[in-house]
């Protein structure tokens, strides 16, 4: 079981907006360590989606943003297309385990 | 572009040595401005950090794997490199590796992993 808990699917329509959770805790993302986020398509390596919080490496459309309050980040995304269907996993340091940590991943399902 | 590469056997009996090794392109092992780590994912399943390399020979490694897992950089080849020892099924994955890019806040040093090589599968089996 993961230090980083994301709810395991979310789904929606093509066009509306999506958000995933990723909560954690004080040893973690409430002692302010950054989120960082991750899309997996099917059979490919993680992509990296967001860096430092709220960032987004150049080439990753402005449809994906995340943020961060208290123990908690969340990643949205709008427009939502055909193309975004993939495993999304949220990544912080933890500071009791000494170590880098994942979420659990959730599988956004575009209907 | 900056490419990984991991390689190595797709097949380890139980109770041997996993030893993997990622060749980096398009950049430097060398380079203070980046750490090298290691990522597993079972089959079906979420990502596990392994561990993380450091160009001066810092290491750093989940301490659920620590007493089975080493992880050393070769230089000379843009190589880093991991064992694992006592395999059992349960390291049956797909391992990547990947570069960490950090980054200073008044929290702290931020790392993430910014470039992923495609992964390989390493299934332990008799």
């Amino acid at each position: 079981q993961s230090v980083l808990t994301q709810p395991p699917s979310v789904s929606g329509a093509p066009g509306q907006r999506v958000t995933i959770s990723c909560t954690g805790s004080t040893s973690n993302i409430g002692a302010g360590s950054h989120v960082h986020w991750y899309q997996q398509l099917p059979g490919s390596a993680p992509k990296l989606l967001v860096y430092g919080n709220t960032n987004r490496p150049s080439g990753v459309p402005d449809r994906f943003s995340g943020s961060r309050s208290g123990t908690s980040a969340s990643l949205a995304i709008t427009g939502l297309q055909a193309e975004d269907e993939a495993d999304y996993y949220c990544q912080s340091y933890d500071s009791t385990l000494s170590g880098w940590i994942f979420g659990e991943g959730t599988k956004l399902t575009v209907l | 572009q900056l490419q990984l590469q991991e390689s190595g056997p797709g097949l380890v009996k139980p109770s041997e040595t996993l030893s993997l090794t990622c060749t980096v392109s398009g950049g430097s092992t060398s380079s203070s401005a980046y750490y090298w780590g290691w990522i597993r994912q079972p089959p079906g399943k979420g990502l596990e950090w392994i561990g993380t390399f450091y160009y001066s020979g810092s290491t750093y490694y989940n301490p659920s794997l620590k007493s089975r897992v080493t992880i050393s950089g070769d230089t000379s080849k843009n190589q880093f490199s991991l064992k694992l020892t006592s395999v059992t099924a349960a390291d049956t994955a797909v391992y990547y590796c990947a570069r960490m890019e950090y980054y200073y806040h008044s929290s702290g040093y931020q790392k993430y992993f910014d470039y992923w090589g495609q992964g390989t599968l390493v299934t332990v089996s008799s």
